[in-house]
């Protein structure tokens, strides 16, 4: 069983406040990931990092910004969110190494923004 | 760029019959190719990777899967489908000179009793 951890489960909010998605992993790896991902649809990378203090942003352009302090800590912040951020969000981790991408998923935070 | 295609949004199978989720590939290079599942309020899951050698790889939960290079796919493939094989399947393909791995929109998989 994975050891990466996804706060809130769930979130309905309204529009224009600042939210964090909190995303932590006890397993030590140095790269983690943010996905987008809509129902019926494929993953969407928005943010990643390959260590502390490095963030690097994905293929989908995304108003949210994320920040790597501490190996097992990657959140994902939206300072205003729209009810286009509607959707669910999946973080992952992964060991270091090409050869080796295999993902562990935490189960995700479903947004919604009214 | 890269791409990855699943051409099926839905698959359905009865129990016992064997099943196969189809995934075609466009990638520069040899390819890293992966299937991942995802069962409900569940995170995804790791099934099984192709990275060089036998075109048949071998994954958990008794898949499989079949790297053709000529027909640029990657078909996930059970000789014998459970009712608990239900879930969503994702495939997934980088490049090796790329950083990421792409997805593909994912296959509802539905093994009916």
């Amino acid at each position: 069983e994975a050891d990466i951890y996804q706060t809130p489960r769930y979130l309905v909010i309204g529009t224009g406040k600042k939210i964090t998605l909190e995303c932590s992993q006890t397993m030590g790896h140095d790269k983690m990931y943010w996905y987008q991902q809509d129902p019926g649809m494929e993953l969407h990378l928005i943010h990643y990092s390959y260590g502390v203090n490095s963030t690097e942003k994905g293929d989908l352009s995304s108003e949210s910004t994320v920040s790597r302090i501490r190996t097992e800590h990657f959140p994902l912040t939206l300072e205003s969110a729209r009810p286009s951020h509607t959707s669910q969000y999946l973080c992952a981790s992964s060991e270091y190494g090409r050869t080796n991408e295999k993902l562990f998923f935490g189960s995700g935070t479903q947004l919604s923004v009214l | 760029a890269q791409s990855v295609a699943q051409p099926e949004d839905q698959v359905n199978v009865a129990e016992g019959n064997p099943l196969t989720v189809k995934c075609t590939y466009s990638v520069s290079g040899n390819p890293y190719l992966f299937w991942y599942v995802q069962y409900p309020n569940r995170g995804l899951q790791f099934l099984l990777k192709y990275i060089t050698g036998d075109n048949l790889v071998k994954g958990s939960y008794g898949f499989e899967a079949e790297f053709n290079k000529s027909q640029t796919s990657f078909h996930l493939k059970k000789p014998s489908a459970l009712v608990s094989d239900s879930a969503l399947y994702f495939c997934a393909a980088m490049a090796g000179s790329a950083r990421q791995l792409t997805f593909g929109s994912g296959t509802q998989l539905t093994v009916l009793p």
